[in-house]
């Protein structure tokens, strides 16, 4: 099956840092989906974005369907940024979503 | 999170007991995953269903669980005889068409607590 990997796996930002967020995968995808999910176990949908490059207020992603990657862009990060964000991709003749493992960011104050 | 509506938000059962976990597609979506995250791992999918068929239960236990799509009402996740190893979060979510390339939209998950 697919692989993704997420790096790094944790990261830890004072207030009003930037970050980036990266997502490898092993084959070709069909979708790819970024996922904020916060403290309280929420899962929030980021961005959509199988190729290209999107953004929506201080995050931005963009995806190399031909080199394999994925990256998000954090920008004057917040506390409330804190919580693991997850990469997931569907690919193939597959409908389900494979997950990466995670980044844990820790936005301190 | 967009419409994807799951209940209970907290369901706590002994072990033996079932357990059921509903969840309501966004309006005009057709087509519902169910995904589960066990404590300290990642989200892994268990079930695909569309409306009174299930597609792929390639990532759902052989024994115990089993899933359910109706042509009315809510999708159902229903556990039998739980154990401790049951507790997890379950999420599910739902797409608007059967294309591999469309986007999969969350509910806020249902947490499954084993006494």
């Amino acid at each position: 099956g697919i692989q993704v990997e997420q790096s790094p796996p944790d990261l830890i930002l004072q207030e009003g840092a930037n970050s980036t967020l990266r997502c490898n995968f092993s084959d070709s995808v069909n979708n790819l989906q970024w996922f904020h999910q916060n403290p309280w176990g929420q899962l929030i949908n980021l961005f959509y974005i199988p190729s290209g490059t999107k953004q929506n207020g201080r995050l931005s992603a963009t995806t190399v369907a031909t080199e394999r990657y994925s990256l998000l862009y954090i920008s004057s990060s917040q506390t409330t940024d804190s919580g693991v964000y997850f990469c997931a991709v569907v690919w193939g003749s597959n409908y389900k979503l494979t997950f990466g493992k995670g980044t844990l960011l820790t936005v301190n104050p | 999170n967009a419409g994807v509506m799951q209940n209970p938000r907290h369901l706590v059962r002994r072990r033996g007991q079932e357990a059921r976990l509903r969840c309501s597609p966004m309006k005009g979506h057709s087509h519902v995953y169910w995904y589960r995250q066990l404590p300290e791992e990642g989200l892994k999918f268990m079930v695909y269903l569309q409306k009174e068929n299930i597609i792929d239960e390639s990532g759902m236990p052989k024994e115990r669980f089993s899933a359910e799509f109706p042509k009315e009402g809510p999708s159902i996740l229903r556990i039998q005889q739980v154990v401790r190893g049951d507790s997890a979060a379950y999420f599910c979510a739902s797409s608007q068409t059967d294309y591999s390339n469309q986007p999969q939209h969350f509910g806020d998950g249902t947490r499954l607590s084993i006494l």
